[in-house]
């Protein structure tokens, strides 16, 4: 089955730090580049990140740029958000998704709850 | 503060079609036809309707269909059915800056 399974979220302090994994299956995983999106409770979807294929190039939106770090491991399938300095307003189910980049992202995971709060 | 703007709400009657805005700048919706359109129900993950402003995916309903004038793209939806009622996100690739992909902010369709 082709699919997309998030995993690594959870509760962390303002200031902390959580790494947030993708498990990918059914589909050629180093064919494609993967990115991140995250939706804040009751709110809109936002990109986050996107890794080329072979990690040779990244893309951050503004508001996470220096803080959060995406990265792929293409033999063990799987897609990484390491994010650090985590605040507030990152508080969101952040979803890994297929990106037939430029044109749009034609698979999602289920999502992970990251909640950052004291 | 999307960059891309829909309206925040939609409603229409089963059967009838209706329409969702998503405007933007010559340097997405205009400037490309990397225009891509996300049904949301709520609790689940975006599910990708239309693509490349006017393309379906396989299994997407031909009920389903974009179109883009300008810097403005357009997702109609005809012959509403119940289970249309979701969140619909409009989305496109962007030349400024470092963030290639951007969102529009939303748009809530009621069927009544």
């Amino acid at each position: 089955e082709v699919q997309l399974v998030e995993s690594g979220g959870g509760l962390v302090q303002p200031g902390g730090s959580l790494r947030l994994s993708c498990a990918a299956s059914g589909f050629a995983f180093s064919n494609y580049w993967m990115s991140w999106v995250r939706q804040a409770p009751g709110k809109g979807l936002e990109w986050v990140a996107n890794i080329k294929r072979d990690a040779s190039e990244k893309y951050y939106v503004a508001s996470v740029k220096g803080r959060f770090t995406i990265s792929r491991d293409n033999a063990q399938n799987s897609l990484y958000l390491q994010m650090s300095s985590l605040r507030a307003e990152d508080t969101a189910v952040y979803y890994c998704g297929r990106d037939i980049s430029p044109t749009g992202i034609d698979l999602w995971g289920q999502g992970t709850l990251v909640t950052i709060a004291s | 503060q999307s960059v891309l703007t829909q309206p925040a709400s939609v409603s229409g009657s089963p059967g009838q079609s209706i329409t969702i805005s998503c405007t933007g700048s010559s340097s997405d919706v205009g400037g490309y036809n990397y225009v891509s359109w996300y049904q949301q129900h709520p609790g689940k993950a975006p599910k990708l309707l239309i693509y490349e402003v006017t393309k379906r995916p396989s299994g997407v309903f031909n009920r389903f269909s974009g179109s883009k004038s300008g810097n403005t793209a357009s997702l109609t939806i005809s012959g509403l059915q119940i289970e249309d009622e979701a969140d619909y996100y409009c989305s496109s690739f962007s030349s400024v800056s470092t963030a290639p992909r951007v969102f529009g902010g939303g748009t809530k369709l009621t069927v009544l």
